[in-house]
């Protein structure tokens, strides 16, 4: 199972918005909705953002939104702030239901 | 609170073996699936196996079947993973998680490093 196709970096200014893309295929992203996306800082553990596609966790802020469309799944964070600047990874499970495929990883910089 | 304590990690040669424990504390353990996911020095995420409540049903990343084994003492509120034959491409930060990688509340540890060196 290949990794879930994500741009390397993506930067924004303060307040502005940004997407972050998480490319896979019929046999992931596009064959269910078991979507998550999680944020990390260096040295530190990842943390769920958003799963089944466009649920966020309680306590997770809402300028965070998720969406899918066929096999490409996006992350979009709003109102960007200094404190978003971290790696974002998507996962999806795949057909089989009972293993998963993560993304490459998206470096965000606040500008 | 949520507690996820990796253990077990170190310096291991190719071919040699190494336990990974993860024990777990501010939920009920039974309840939960568990996982583990590893990250290489500087890399992406990469999910490596998951375990059902009850600890009948184990499932496999490609690259570690054969080689790795994922189990729990629900009793010791403990999640394991048997790591034998170690490749260099092995060495990684290893976070286990409270729950299956798509769940709403998944919560990953903080990490135990294993490096695989001759």
């Amino acid at each position: 199972q290949s990794a879930l196709t994500q741009p390397a970096s993506v930067s924004g200014s303060p307040g502005q918005s940004i997407t972050v893309s998480c490319t896979g295929s019929s046999s992931d992203v596009g064959g269910n909705n078991c979507v998550s996306w999680f944020q990390q800082y260096p040295g530190k553990a990842p943390k769920l953002i958003t799963y089944e596609v466009s649920n966020r966790p309680s306590g997770v802020s809402n300028r965070f939104s998720g969406s899918k469309s066929g096999n490409t799944a996006s992350l979009t964070i709003s109102g960007l702030q200094a404190e978003d600047e971290a790696d974002y990874y998507c996962s999806s499970c795949t057909s089989s239901g009972t293993s998963y495929v993560f993304g490459t990883g998206t470096e965000v910089t606040v500008l | 609170e949520v507690q996820l304590l990796g253990s077990g990690g170190g310096l291991e040669q190719p071919g040699g073996s190494l336990r990974l424990s993860c024990a777990a504390s501010g939920f009920t353990f039974s309840n939960y699936a568990m996982s583990w996911v590893r990250q290489a020095p500087g890399k992406g995420l990469e999910w490596v196996s998951s375990i059902s409540e009850s600890g009948i049903s184990t499932f496999y990343a490609d690259s570690v079947k054969g080689r790795f084994t994922i189990s729990r003492d629900n009793s010791k509120n403990t999640l394991y993973l048997q790591m034998n034959s170690l490749r260099v491409e092995d060495t990684a930060v290893y976070y286990c998680t409270k729950g299956r990688i798509k769940e709403s509340d998944v919560f990953w540890g903080q990490g135990t490093l294993v490096t695989v060196s001759s």
